[in-house]
């Protein structure tokens, strides 16, 4: 199975910080990478896929690149709607791997 | 507009059986993948199983595989979950998510709210 392992593990920002999210694949996963959003209680949502394309609805802040083993999620201008869980997802190969999240709280 | 909502939850003891129903809405439903996704309590999120537009590829976690079976009804517009001998372990929040595609390359665009399976005696 191939391995997703997210860093850091929690973060702390403020509002209009730039964030960085690393995620990396203990093997060459190419493009097969997506970027979720949990807050307390909902689901998660997506919000990049394939490594680097923004998905329907999501906010131009939000950004993705990397291919490979190492890809970053950015959030160019934190805002408070802004602080929750990331998760990293490979879809390379079967079984669907997720890194363990990013908690991003606010400082 | 989408709707996924699950259905089936609930407390069981080791060792028993659970099906869980996921009732799809708002898109044409033949036309995608599906799969199951949990989250147990505090913890992040595991894939558990998928299965293309018909039936025709089927994916499962090693952690359950040959315990749990999914399947899917397309005239109904329903995707299954067939738990048996469930253990402590399969605690968790189950998702139903949608796939972007009929099979292949899974990401998943909508999402239910999920229902709660708790293995305990």
């Amino acid at each position: 199975d191939i391995q997703m392992t997210q860093s850091p593990s929690s973060l702390s920002a403020s509002v209009g910080d730039r964030v960085t999210i690393t995620c990396r694949a203990s093997q060459s996963i190419s493009s097969y990478l997506n970027w979720y959003q949990q807050k307390p209680g909902k689901a998660p949502k997506l919000l990049i896929y394939a490594a680097s394309s923004l998905q329907s609805g999501v906010p131009s802040r939000f950004s993705g690149s990397g291919s490979g083993t190492d890809f970053t999620l950015t959030i160019s201008s934190l805002q408070p709607e802004d602080f929750a869980t990331y998760y990293c997802q490979q879809s390379y190969s079967t079984p669907v791997t997720f890194g363990q999240g990013t908690r991003l709280e606010i400082k | 507009e989408v709707q996924l909502v699950e259905s089936g939850g609930g407390l069981v003891q080791p060792g028993r059986s659970l099906r869980l129903s996921c009732a799809a809405s708002g898109f044409t439903f033949d036309d995608y993948a599906m799969h199951w996704v949990r989250q147990a309590p505090g913890k992040g999120l595991e894939w558990v199983s998928g299965i293309s537009w018909n039936s025709g590829s089927i994916g499962y976690a090693d952690s359950v595989k040959g315990r749990f079976t999914i399947s899917r009804d397309n005239a109904k517009n329903s995707l299954y979950l067939q738990m048996n001998s469930l253990r402590a372990e399969d605690t968790a929040l189950y998702y139903c998510a949608k796939d972007t595609s009929v099979a292949g390359t899974p990401s998943f665009d909508y999402w239910g709210l999920g229902t709660l399976v708790t293995v305990s005696s």
